[in-house]
């Protein structure tokens, strides 16, 4: 079974364009999870989606993120316009349910220049 | 309130030797403790995790003591091997069902 895959693993972008992350989670996964890992710190969420329904997108900074997932299935983070405190590794995440074990992708390391 | 301590911040162990990890959280309402275990390049990946009803849960080298009155809880490696050289995360869920990570510790184990 494939594990949760994300695209691309590396983007360098200039600061002020706009970058997205593909995720598509396990096969039947009905939650998905967008981390932020910033170099020497644990993840932290931005979003969580149960199905296609975002049910918690409190830490995500609104402004110039954005994240949807159409048909509950695969999901796509955006950034617009980026920063250079944006470049970290975005870490995508799902589970079968929200209280079941998490498995996380490879994820994006983003170099904003 | 939703915070997870963790330490140490990077810990040596000789090959053979017992590593200890610390975590300790503020929150009772935390149902479930997670450590995840990160290779330079890869996501965490689930190591062990255990529920505040239960002190201790063991599997192969690896252990997790929990304290539900002191609110802490340690990941313990026995026997360590290079190959257990990683960053290691603490995680508490709360009570909306998201993981809140510690900082990481870096193990390093020398041969």
């Amino acid at each position: 079974e494939a594990g949760v895959v994300q695209s691309p693993r590396y983007k360098i972008i200039e600061k002020k364009q706009p970058v997205a992350f593909w995720c598509n989670p396990i096969s039947g996964h009905n939650t998905l999870y967008w981390y932020l890992q910033n170099l020497g710190q644990g993840p932290e969420l931005l979003i969580r989606y149960e199905n296609e329904e975002a049910v918690d997108d409190s830490q995500l900074p609104k402004d110039r993120f954005s994240a949807e997932r159409l048909k509950g299935v695969d999901s796509t983070l955006k950034i617009q316009p980026a920063e250079l405190g944006d470049s970290a590794v975005y870490l995508c995440a799902s589970s079968w349910q929200g209280n079941t074990e998490a498995f996380f992708g490879q994820g994006t390391r983003l170099t904003v220049v | 309130q939703q915070q997870v301590k963790q330490s140490p911040q990077s810990l040596i162990v000789q090959k053979g030797g017992i590593s200890i990890i610390n975590c300790a959280y503020e929150n009772t309402a935390f149902d479930y403790f997670p450590w995840y275990q990160q290779f330079p390049g890869k996501g965490p990946a689930l190591l062990i995790a255990i529920r505040p009803d239960v002190s201790e849960k063991k599997e192969g080298r690896f252990t997790i003591s929990f304290n539900k009155s002191a609110k802490q809880f340690s990941l313990h490696i026995m026997d360590s091997q290079p190959g257990d050289s990683a960053t290691y995360f603490c995680a508490a869920r709360g009570s909306q069902g998201n993981l809140i990570f510690g900082k990481g510790t870096k193990l390093s184990v020398k041969p």
